[in-house]
Parts: structure tokens; C-alpha cells; sequence
């Protein structure tokens, strides 16, 4: 058990619908980092967080956005989603920025129909 | 462009050793990660190298040489444990990880 906690777990849901998938970090941790994980791309750095603000941006599409809170949790929004949009979504945190290691949650698998 | 190659899938038996490489090319370096992810899984950290050199954790080394752009990861007495997706990652401008070689153990 990492410490990192992701809900739900699955998350089934039809084509342009919204979504969002939570994240509470480890306690302590600052950083909170998103990734998606699908079978033809491996996995993908979104977003990441450090104690509220944007630190960096990665692959993410403009339909997705996330934020972090002063609680230090993270949310995910997926709207006008995709079929390509089913995957594992991670959420991860460490305690500073990206040079330190990275604890994963165990995933939300979402499933666009 | 960035861009970062590890070999698809690797076999190797129980007891073994065995070597995955990681080659890279990317817009600024900061250090690179080794991850493993057991199926269905999460990652769980391996090692990060920022330095030149061979770092050693117990059965798992990683080397990372920043001049040719290149890593591996060193896998001694193979365990049926081991077989998993190993996943390259490097910290540089964005944090970009290789799509993962998938180990598989035999006894």
C-alpha cells in the first residue's frame, strides 16, 4: 500500500459525458502528479500539482483539467469524453518536486461506451 | 523530438540475470527513472539516476551513462516475482516515459 489513495476504482460511462476521478495524496506529500495508462500508448505524464499550483503540463488534452485543493487532494474532470479516453488513470505524489520518487495509487480504470 | 526505446518483451530464467536497456532522447535531463509494474498494477519505484554511473539496490542495479544518452537495468537471481513491465522514464523537460519492456521468468 502506497499510501495514495484514487476513487473510484472503475468508473464505466457513455461517450460525452464528464467525469471526475479524486486523488488524496500520501501524508505529507506536496506534489500530486496524473497520468493516463492505455494499452497502445504506455503510460502518459498529464499533469502535475506542488501545494495548489500548476508545476507542470504534459500530454494533457483540453477537455481534461484537474486542480489541486488546500487539503492537498486532486481532482481529475474528464468531459466530452471518448472512446479513447478509456484507460488507467494514475494519480501519484512525492514530497517536493519531480526529482524525488514518485508513490502511485492503485488506478481508476475508466470505461467509455 | 523526444523520444525513448526499451526493448518490447525480454525472457529469462529463474536465477538469471538479465539486462534492460533504455536509450533516450530528450530536451533536457534531469535524472531517469526505473519503474515496475506488475499486471493491472501500479508502478512502484526501482531507482532514479542522476549521475554517471552504477547505483546498486540489493538484486537490481541501474547504470546511466548522460553522454550516450543511454540506461539499464540489472536484474540478479531472477525470481517468478520479477516477471513485469519495466518502465524507463526520463525527468527532463517534461517527464516522458518509454512504453516498457515486459519480463517474463520461467522456471
Amino acid at each position: 500500500d502506497s499510501g495514495v489513495t484514487q476513487t473510484p476504482k472503475h468508473l464505466i460511462t457513455a461517450t460525452g459525458q464528464r467525469v471526475t476521478l479524486r486523488c488524496s495524496p500520501r501524508s505529507g506529500d506536496l506534489s500530486v502528479y496524473w497520468y493516463q495508462q492505455s494499452l497502445d500508448q504506455g503510460l502518459q505524464f498529464l499533469i502535475q500539482y506542488y501545494n495548489g499550483e500548476e508545476r507542470a503540463k504534459g500530454n494533457i488534452l483540453e477537455r481534461f483539467s484537474a486542480q489541486q485543493f488546500p487539503d492537498l487532494h486532486s481532482e481529475l474532470n474528464l468531459s466530452s469524453l471518448e472512446l479513447g479516453d478509456s484507460a488507467l488513470y494514475f494519480c501519484a505524489s512525492s514530497n517536493s518536486g519531480r526529482d524525488n520518487e514518485q508513490f502511485f495509487g492503485p488506478g481508476t480504470r475508466l470505461t467509455v461506451l | 523530438g523526444q523520444n525513448i526505446d526499451q526493448p518490447t518483451e525480454m525472457t529469462a530464467t529463474e536465477g538469471a540475470i538479465v539486462q534492460i536497456n533504455c536509450t533516450y532522447q530528450t530536451s533536457g535531463f534531469n535524472g531517469l527513472f526505473w519503474y515496475q509494474q506488475h499486471a493491472g498494477e501500479a508502478p512502484t519505484f526501482l531507482s532514479y539516476n542522476v549521475l554517471d554511473g552504477l547505483e546498486e539496490k540489493g538484486r537490481f542495479s541501474s547504470f546511466l551513462s548522460r553522454s550516450k544518452g543511454y540506461s539499464y537495468l540489472l536484474l540478479k537471481e531472477l525470481q517468478m516475482k520479477d516477471s513485469a513491465s519495466y518502465l524507463c522514464a526520463v525527468n527532463g523537460d517534461k517527464l516522458i516515459f518509454g512504453t516498457g519492456t515486459r519480463l517474463q521468468v520461467f522456471p
